[in-house]
């Protein structure tokens, strides 16, 4: 049974560029939320999807975007990048039915210079 | 915002110590508590996820409390072995979002 997987696992961009980070949740659940780790802070929610739409978000900027596709992967996306989103990005999956018993991946690690 | 407060940072132990951690969070809308281990470049691991107050967990040498009225929380580690390094994390739950803490990092020296 695969866990949750997250492509890919680095990345490097440039201020102002777009990017988009993958997720596949682990089999059987349907709800991902993602997550930022910015360097010595705890993970960040920004947002949570099911059934293909948001269903909360946190506290980040419209620039960060996303999307659930009807297998339950999910994308999500920064535009416009700032130094500042150089980040961990966790993905994490869950049952809606249990939303706070969250899986997650090992991250996408994003360097913005 | 749900400020959760880990202590201490990062901890420096012997093979065979034992340790524990703290975790404050608001004791107000509380719903559940989870402890994660997470080793570098892996997957954070769920070890425990606590609701109710008094609530004790264990799985092998490790284990947790709980104390939702006061608003804190414990991870005990007993006897170290060099495994057991890695970052503990501690969230607390509301709505299906975490609010994590910062983490202890936890090295254990042969």
């Amino acid at each position: 049974d695969a866990g949750v997987t997250q492509s890919p696992t680095h990345l490097i961009k440039t201020r102002g560029q777009q990017v988009t980070l993958r997720c596949s949740p682990k089999s059987g659940h349907d709800t991902v939320s993602w997550y930022q780790q910015a360097l010595g802070q705890g993970p960040q929610f920004i947002f949570q999807y099911y059934e293909e739409e948001e269903r909360q978000r946190g506290n980040f900027p419209d620039r960060f975007s996303g999307h659930q596709f009807p297998n339950y992967s999910s994308e999500l996306n920064v535009n416009a990048l700032l130094l500042g989103d150089s980040a961990l990005y966790l993905c994490a999956s869950s049952l809606a039915a249990r939303d706070y018993e969250q899986y997650f991946g090992p991250g996408t690690r994003l360097t913005v210079t | 915002i749900l400020n959760v407060e880990q202590s201490p940072q990062s901890l420096h132990v012997q093979e065979g110590d034992s340790t524990n951690f703290t975790c404050s969070f608001p004791s107000s809308n509380f719903y559940a508590l989870h402890w994660y281990r997470w080793e570098t470049a892996k997957s954070p691991e769920a070890l425990f996820v606590m609701t109710l107050n008094g609530d004790e967990k264990k799985k092998g040498r490790i284990s947790a409390t709980l104390n939702t009225k006061e608003g804190y929380s414990y991870l005990y580690i007993k006897g170290s072995q060099p495994e057991d390094s890695a970052t503990y994390l501690c969230a607390h739950s509301t709505l299906g979002r975490l609010y994590f803490g910062r983490g202890t990092q936890l090295t254990v020296w042969p």
